[in-house]
């Protein structure tokens, strides 16, 4: 079926507004990941889902990250309270399996805090 | 835990010549490693993959890469570059239990005409 969709592809906010992002993963792929890719690094990986849990929360750089995936497929990431080191793009994959599985990845949310 | 080092974070080479970027891991049990490749303003899509099956792996657009345990390395490579194999290129190793990639902060290939 179709890939890994984003939305937005690009989103500018203000500093100290909210945001979601959201990825649509492909039909059947149970595990979820979510990145970030800030300008000139490597991707910082976010939060994983399983299902509709998330067993690895680790990469959450702060409690004004969450996300959350239900149905076991869209998955929301949402930035409260946002800040310009949040500038990043956000990367969402999804593979079959969560051990070894490839992932494959969406085009990505540009957010661009002001 | 597992990580990935990627020696290099630009690479130039001519058009024609050898492309080998480095990708040292650090793992207690041989992992799965990946390599990625992102064109500019693209997401990312998977080259090629290792599992164990053979350490010399194959992947699209004539790229392969060696796993050699003795030396923990997965490097990529491709005999002769092509203008459009100008990219950002990763490398991600995932353990055989528990969920997390780790991705090398990249690597920038440019191919000079």
């Amino acid at each position: 079926g179709a890939g890994v969709s984003q939305s937005p592809s690009n989103k500018v906010t203000e500093k100290g507004k909210d945001v979601e992002l959201r990825c649509d993963p492909i039909s059947g792929h149970t595990a979820l990941y979510w990145y970030r890719q800030s300008l000139g690094q490597g991707l910082e990986f976010l939060i994983y889902f399983q299902g509709n849990s998330a067993p690895d929360k680790s990469g959450l750089p702060s409690d004004r990250f969450s996300a959350e995936r239900t149905g076991g497929s869209v998955s929301t990431l949402t930035i409260q309270r946002t800040q310009q080191e949040d500038s990043a793009v956000y990367l969402c994959a999804s593979s079959l399996s969560g051990t070894g599985g490839t992932q494959y990845f969406g085009p990505g949310t540009r957010l661009t805090v002001l | 835990a597992q990580s990935v080092t990627q020696l290099g974070s630009h690479v130039s080479v001519s058009e024609g010549a050898l492309v080998l970027l480095r990708c040292n891991y650090s793992s207690s049990v041989p992992p799965y490693l990946f390599w990625y490749v992102q064109y500019p303003n693209q997401g990312l899509q998977l080259l090629l993959k290792y599992t164990s099956a053979a350490t010399l792996v194959k992947g699209i657009n004539g790229f392969e890469a060696e796993f050699k345990k003795s030396e923990t390395s997965f490097h990529l490579t491709k005999p002769s570059a092509h203008m459009s194999d100008a990219a950002e290129y990763f490398c991600a190793v995932s353990g055989h239990t528990g969920n997390q990639f780790y991705f090398g902060t990249g690597t920038s290939l440019t191919v000079i005409p």
